[in-house]
């Protein structure tokens, strides 16, 4: 395991699909964040979980959005009835409890383009 | 006022050169302190970070943060075209990252 995987690297889609991508963490890591982030940003936290139960959900997280770790391993992040503001590239991060910093390590990233 | 702020640059400097990006934060909670790298259409990778005020280096980086002026800074000794990137700052409170806008920099050969 070299690092964090996501899954599509980039998604078109038209305005009102529903779109999934997927992220595989670090094996041993156990926490696991979503971003988003738009051209000229930094990222922008979404959520994250430790372990399987999702801990804290940002105010940018509307109700078209959800995300699900069933297992504690790999996560889902969803969004249904896409709009053109949701093209962003939505990264994600995981790392694990104990050290000094929780420190993360992020993938490369899905790039959403909502047509 | 956003919780960390960053120059966006861009920033072009000759190869060589010593390179200073910044950054400042509004709550004097924060504790932990970070700089990533981001290359174009890739995800940020962790470069260093730091909880306590001083210099902390490693290589070519130096990470400076001075808490009661709330200023966060990153030198690159010896830029090289390689260091050509995004440079993110990012603030640990909690449970919480803040990351700035990043800054963009060009080294040129």
């Amino acid at each position: 395991d070299t690092g964090v995987s996501q899954n599509p690297r980039h998604k078109i889609t038209k305005r009102g699909q529903n779109v999934t991508f997927r992220c595989d963490p670090i094996s041993e890591h156990n926490r696991l964040y979503w971003y988003r982030q738009t051209l000229g940003q930094g990222p922008e936290f979404l959520t994250y979980f430790q372990n399987e139960a999702q801990l804290e959900k940002s105010r940018l997280l509307s109700d078209r959005f959800s995300a699900e770790r069933p297992k504690g391993s790999f996560s889902t992040l969803e969004i249904q009835r896409t709009e053109q503001g949701d093209s962003a590239m939505y990264l994600c991060a995981s790392s694990s409890l104990g050290g000094p910093t929780d420190t993360q390590y992020f993938g490369p990233g899905t790039r959403l383009t909502v047509l | 006022q956003k919780e960390v702020e960053q120059d966006p640059g861009p920033l072009s400097v000759p190869e060589g050169a010593i390179v200073s990006l910044n950054c400042t934060y509004s709550n004097s909670a924060f504790q932990y302190f970070m700089w990533y790298r981001q290359y174009s259409r890739k995800g940020p990778e962790l470069l260093m970070y730091t909880y306590s005020s001083g210099n902390k280096e490693d290589g070519r980086f130096t990470a400076q943060v001075d808490k009661s002026s709330k200023y966060i800074s990153l030198f690159i000794r010896d830029s090289q075209p390689s260091d050509s990137a995004t440079y993110l700052c990012a603030i640990l409170t909690g449970n919480q990252f803040y990351f700035g806008t990043g800054t963009s920099l060009t080294v040129i050969p």
